[in-house]
């Protein structure tokens, strides 16, 4: 069975210093990976997805993320924070077998930006 | 492109009522999705449709929940009669459904039910 642990529900940071949310993965097969933003009252958007092409993504809004197997790992980064950044985000995995893609998303990252 | 369209956005009830949430996919996409995303958690899938067949509904709670997709479009997702732990977030997604890979699920702005 597929699962992503996001370590830290709470995550704080000034404005322009690095953005670092960690995301680990557990799949029984090479998972497909995503990062997903969450607005306030609004639904989730897409950030960037990693499908064993590149293991380094670029994403929306100056995001990165990084696959690394040895680690079971996909954290987000971005080099300088904006207010505008502040929002949830969740990791997610997926089998993907075809006609049954399903995402299993973590627990999300409550990111919030310190003037 | 009109996103994934959601109704009502809000809805307060009482526990052991009804209630039924409305879903319009992204024109095109034969693959829909409802998730329930209970406060401080991440979305947890409920149902996924096929065109109108559901592929999966292991995790939706059968003995109250229910939801169709008539004629591949529209889908709705009725809770009867509701509990208290039935209050969180409703969303529905949509994808291409086509083959060639995990294409990106689009999200609609979700309905928050309240039960009380």
């Amino acid at each position: 069975a597929q699962s992503v642990t996001q370590l830290g529900s709470h995550v704080s940071v000034s404005e322009g210093a690095l953005v670092l949310l960690r995301c680990n993965y557990s799949s029984s097969v090479p998972p497909y990976l995503f990062w997903y933003v969450q607005y306030p009252n609004q639904g989730l958007q897409l950030l960037l997805k990693y499908t064993s092409a590149a293991t380094l993504v670029k994403g929306i809004n100056g995001f990165e993320a990084e696959f690394k197997k040895s680690e079971t790992s996909f954290h987000l980064t971005k080099p300088s924070a904006h207010m505008s950044d502040a929002a949830e985000y969740f990791c997610a995995v997926s089998e993907h077998t075809f006609g049954n893609e399903k995402l299993t998303f973590g627990t999300g990252t409550r990111l919030t930006i310190i003037p | 492109e009109a996103g994934v369209a959601q109704s009502p956005r809000y809805k307060i009830i009482e526990k052991r009522q009804s209630v039924a949430f409305w879903c319009n996919p992204i024109s095109g996409h034969a693959t829909l999705y409802w998730y329930q995303q209970i406060l401080g958690q991440g979305p947890k899938l409920l149902i996924q449709f096929q065109n109108n067949g559901v592929v999966d509904d292991s995790q939706l709670p059968k003995d109250r929940f229910s939801a169709e997709r008539l004629k591949g479009v529209d889908s709705t997702l009725k809770i009867q009669p509701a509990k208290l732990e039935d209050s969180a977030v409703y969303l529905c997604a949509s994808r291409t459904g086509l083959a060639g890979g995990p294409d990106e699920q689009y999200f609609g702005p979700g309905t928050r039910l309240t039960v009380t």
